[in-house]
């Protein structure tokens, strides 16, 4: 079952613009993180947001956590062809000493020329 | 090429048969993931393998099976095939420490006509 939930599903922007996707979620996580996937490719790890972090940057990518309302956000800036893509969060649990990752349904990332 | 290794990389096989899908994890990571991604079930967690030993079971149905051998290389067996079984399988590696992000392999393309 899926737990994290992004929002919008498609988000279609001109090249040079910020992106911002949402991502909520059920239950309490140790931690979150970003990835990205190129159509049909591998999913690639973009940034990990720990339960006890509130902001975090990585170049152009700024990921913000709040525990509270149970919501994360992904801030592409100045948005580039290449970052066509879908987005995913996972929410990290460990359990038994190992990390369970699940991940939500994704948002479509399209950066029109 | 993010380290970790599937093949094949497509496989079109008939209902009922089985197949097996391999992965090398990324050198110096202990634990395998396998993950099956389809368009309407999205990207659900199968199974996972710490150093040889099953840690965590997701969605897996019972036709399938995984293990992970000593030199941490892992299988997927996948059996009894149906055509709802066609659906991009992933490998993820992941080091040690619990809070490191996956990497994925590329992935295996199943298709069962």
């Amino acid at each position: 079952s899926q737990q994290g939930e992004e929002d919008p599903q498609a988000l279609s922007i001109q090249e040079g613009e910020n992106a911002t996707m949402n991502c909520s979620y059920k239950t309490s996580i140790n931690n979150l993180q970003w990835y990205r996937q190129n159509s049909g490719r591998g999913l690639v790890h973009l940034i990990l947001i720990r339960s006890n972090e509130r902001e975090k940057h990585s170049g152009r990518l700024r990921v913000t956590l709040d525990t509270s309302k149970k919501s994360s956000s992904l801030l592409i800036t100045a948005s580039r062809a290449a970052d066509t893509a879908s987005y995913f969060c996972a929410t990290g649990t460990i359990i038994q000493g190992a990390q369970k990752l699940v991940f939500g349904q994704g948002t479509r990332l399209t950066i029109n020329p | 090429d993010s380290g970790v290794t599937q093949t094949p990389k497509h496989l079109i096989t008939a209902t009922g048969q089985r197949v097996t899908l391999r992965c090398s994890p990324r050198s110096g990571d202990l634990s395998v993931y396998w993950y099956q991604q389809s368009l309407d079930q999205g990207l659900q967690f199968l199974i996972q393998y710490y150093n040889g030993e099953e840690r965590a079971k997701g969605n897996i149905l019972e036709r399938f099976s995984a293990q992970q051998f000593p030199d941490l290389h892992s299988e997927l067996n996948l059996s009894s095939l149906e055509l709802g079984d066609s659906a991009l399988y992933f490998c993820a590696s992941s080091p040690p420490d619990r809070l490191y992000g996956y990497t994925f392999g590329s992935g295996t393309r199943l298709t069962v006509v």
